[in-house]
């Protein structure tokens, strides 16, 4: 079972910041946070990654409390390219599994 | 420039009539994964190679089977397919390892009447 829990859904206006949640309270010490996303129609798709550190690249940045029992997704200036459902998994590098979960779905709003 | 291509993208078969469907990639990636996706729903996963080790999820039907005869290729085989196997088949790879993404191919939509 997926050791995640998000929002089913969520709306967001075109230009602004997205920010999606995610709680994985019962995350161990080797388990990352991984973010994929999925366009109507297409394959799944890698976002980021994160152990505890705060995470940055093209597409996205990864907040992870220091606590690591949740962890929130920003597309900082969302646009309609980015309507998708966005899944948040744990799990940890040397499983070779991804097991999703049933993720949140981003609308972006013109 | 395609990684994961996934052929047919659209598979229409019979009830109970047999059908493979096929993966290749051009990664040279040691895991390849087969993912069933029903509408409104999250991916399954059903089963994966790492190279040639299979590795079968617990509540995989028999009636889906894999084959991987190189690298490069991986079939899924629905031996007699229902009308509750309608839906999208997506393959993946990945390095293996301690690699942390998957790339998936566009995925085949089965039919089934």
């Amino acid at each position: 079972d997926a050791k995640t829990t998000q929002p089913t859904s969520m709306d967001c206006a075109e230009g602004r910041a997205a920010n999606l949640p995610c709680n994985h309270s019962t995350i161990s010490g080797n388990e990352y946070v991984y973010w994929y996303r999925q366009i109507h129609s297409q394959g799944p798709q890698y976002i980021i990654h994160g152990l505890k550190n705060n995470e940055t690249n093209e597409m996205a940045s990864l907040i992870i409390t220091e606590d690591r029992k949740s962890s929130t997704l920003i597309l900082p200036h969302a646009t309609l390219r980015d309507t998708a459902v966005y899944y948040c998994i744990v799990r940890t590098p040397s499983d070779d599994k991804i097991i999703f979960g049933k993720g949140t779905r981003l609308h972006i709003l013109p | 420039d395609a990684m994961v291509i996934q052929n047919p993208r659209y598979q229409v078969t019979q009830f109970g009539k047999p059908v493979t469907l096929s993966c290749s990639q051009t990664l040279n990636h040691n895991v390849m994964y087969w993912y069933q996706q029903k509408s409104s729903q999250a991916p399954k996963l059903l089963f994966h190679y790492y190279d040639k080790d299979f590795n079968n999820e617990a509540d995989t039907p028999d009636n889906f089977q894999s084959r991987r005869p190189n690298t490069s290729f991986c079939f899924l085989d629905i031996r007699s397919p229902g009308l509750g196997d309608a839906a999208m088949y997506l393959c993946a790879t990945s390095e293996g390892g301690t690699s942390y993404e998957q790339y998936f191919g566009p995925g085949t939509r089965l039919t089934v009447t």
